[in-house]
């Protein structure tokens, strides 16, 4: 079955501090990972996809096929990247997405 | 980037009623669109697959007689929450693609009040 897990659902640091949010996902065949962000009193919106190794707004993740990890990275946390972020990965068949229960990434001043 | 509108953005109705959501893909044409549902402090949870002049695809353990979706046009698709109690408010999400596997964009949100 497919399943996401982002052990954490409340992340607190300091600003200019390290940040990383975990994602474990278990899924047939071979996904393409996404990391979805939401602001406060926005739509959701993308922040990156592993096929694209890019990085966004400081963001970098990293697909770990052994590990079936995607944890989403940033070295210096800015008090704006406050936000939900959502693990998302994606089955080559089709366009729909398995959303992780998100984690609340809280960046104090 | 593309946009992706709902309407409305916020509806309270009285139990038993139904309720139209629009999902609206603004500058592109969009063959499949997506709904979801959000509940609160929850994470979204797909609720069908809304296929353009076909039927939709709806996921386990949702009823395709009380979520009814309509795709009529490349660019509009309809969720109707028919006969709505108040277990069915929630936070009712719309995706859409230009196509292929295409980004996914999503829309605002509507907030749905069944009191």
């Amino acid at each position: 079955a497919q399943r996401v897990t982002q052990p954490e659902k409340l992340l607190s640091v300091f600003k200019g501090a390290p940040v990383e949010l975990k994602c474990n996902y278990s899924y047939s065949g071979s996904p393409e990972l996404f990391w979805y962000v939401q602001y406060s009193r926005q739509r959701l919106q993308l922040l990156l996809r592993h096929i694209s190794r890019e990085s966004i707004k400081g963001f970098t993740a990293d697909l770990n096929k052994g590990e079936t990890s995607f944890h989403l990275k940033k070295p210096f946390a800015q008090e704006e990247d406050s936000a939900m972020y959502y693990c998302a990965p994606r089955d080559n068949y089709g366009q729909n997405f398995v959303f992780g229960p998100g984690t609340r990434l809280s960046v104090l001043p | 980037g593309a946009v992706v509108s709902q309407h409305p953005s916020r509806v309270i109705c009285k139990s038993g009623t139904s309720v139209k959501i629009e999902c609206r893909s603004l500058d592109f044409q969009a063959t499949t669109m997506f709904w979801y549902r959000q509940f609160p402090k929850q994470s979204l949870m797909l609720m069908a697959t809304s296929n353009e002049g076909s039927k939709a695809t709806y996921e386990q353990g949702v009823e395709k007689d009380k979520f009814l979706i309509n795709h009529a046009s490349l660019t509009l698709s309809t969720l109707t929450v028919t006969s709505a109690h108040p277990e069915d408010s929630s936070f009712y999400i719309c995706s859409a693609g230009p196509g292929g596997k295409d980004t996914q964009y999503f829309g605002p949100g509507t907030r749905l009040t069944v009191l």
